[in-house]
Order: C-alpha cells, then structure tokens, then sequence
C-alpha cells in the first residue's frame, strides 16, 4: 500500500537558522513526490516536485527538496528560515505504477520560525 | 489569471440539512478533485475527475455525499442529511492534466459547520 509519514507534527527553528521537514513514503513503483505549503486561513500553494531526473529538487521561496531513493525519503529544506515561512507543509506521493491516480498525502508539519 | 475559486467560503447548516459546495477550476484544467480537511488533519481524498471519464469516487466517505462536474468545467459537491461529523473544510484543486505529473491547484476552500 501506498503511504507518507511526516515523522514531526511541529518543526520549530529560529530566523536565519537552516530548516528540515521531513517525509518518507512508500510505494511500488517508482514516485511522483510533492510538497505543498498551507499558510493560516490561505489555500494551498505548490512548492516543489520530484518527477525524474536531478534528485535535488528547487522549488518556490527559496526551498529546496533531496530526493533519497535507498532512504524513500524526499525532505524539504531551506538554507536560512524566515518569519514568513511558517506555516503547514504537507508531503504528497503516488506512483508512477498502475492506474491509482490519487496523491496520497501526509498529515502535516507545522513549521514555526521564530524571530 | 484567476485560481481555483469556490463558494461559499464558509457554510453553517443545522444536522440534517442538504448542502451544494461549488467549485470554479481554472479555466482549461482537465482534472478536478474534492478533498477535505479536519482540524488538525491532513487532506482526505473524496472525489477525482477527469475530463469525460467516468469519475473516481473511491474516496467518498458514505452515499450521502455526490459531486457532479458539469460540461467538464464547475463542479459541485452534495451532501445530503449533514451530519456533525461532516463539519470541515472542503477543498477543490485543478490540474491541467489528469497525469500525475502536474501540480494541482488548490481553491480556498468551503468550511462547513453542522450545528
């Protein structure tokens, strides 16, 4: 069965200090992966994919994503954290395998960036 | 250009009560999904269409939920005989594809509240 797991419900860093926000997945199949940040009372947005290719993976607002197949992990990361990053990041996968076309998603991580 | 808009924004219903969530795709996109999201939940995969294929509604909760998508634009979740349980944010995202290698876009979603 397909899954992600957002090992942490809340990531907490200080302003200019390097971010991490974790997600590994499983799936048959080689994956599609995706990170999406919801920011309070907003929709939300699209940051970065992993399709095929360069495993790391850049993205809006500065963020950058590893793709680590023998780790099925795909973190998000960020070299210097602002204020204004915080938010909740969600983790999306599917397969490229078989005709499930639905993105199974994780539960979240609140990231929280103090000044 | 315009996003993904839905309507309305927020909904308050008494238990029992039949509800119609709308949702506006961007103009051109091919694929439409449903989802919902509880407090401090992730996202719940509902409903999933894709241009004149028949949709894909594995992920509705009970038979009192439907959703229509008309001439493959607007789409409108039902749900008939709300219950407290249904009290959540309904999300509609657009694709341009059906391929899962492109992003979806995320409207802003319809709180419900069933009192």
């Amino acid at each position: 069965a397909q899954s992600v797991a957002q090992p942490e419900d809340q990531v907490n860093v200080a302003e200019g200090n390097p971010l991490t926000v974790k997600c590994t997945y499983s799936v048959s199949g080689n994956p599609y992966l995706f990170w999406y940040v919801q920011y309070p009372n907003r929709g939300l947005q699209f940051l970065l994919k992993y399709i095929t290719g360069d495993n790391l993976v850049k993205g809006s607002y500065g963020f950058e994503a590893e793709f680590n197949k023998s780790q099925t992990s795909f973190h998000l990361k960020k070299p210097s954290a602002l204020v204004s990053d915080s938010a909740l990041y969600f983790c999306a996968v599917r397969s490229n395998a078989g005709n499930n076309r639905k993105l199974i998603w994780g539960l979240g991580t609140s990231l929280a960036v103090n000044p | 250009g315009a996003g993904v808009s839905q309507s309305p924004s927020n909904k308050v219903t008494e238990k029992g009560k039949d509800v119609e969530l709308r949702c506006d795709p961007i103009s051109g996109h091919t694929a439409l999904y449903w989802y919902r999201q509880s407090l401090g939940q992730g996202l719940e995969f509902l409903i999933y269409f894709q241009g004149n294929s028949a949709p894909d509604k594995s992920g509705l909760p009970s038979d009192r939920f439907s959703a229509e998508r008309t001439g493959g634009s607007v789409s409108t979740l039902t749900i008939q005989r709300t219950q407290q349980e249904d009290s959540a944010v309904y999300l509609c995202a657009s694709s341009s594809s059906g391929t899962e290698t492109y992003e979806q876009y995320f409207g802003p979603g319809t709180r419900l509240t069933v009192t």
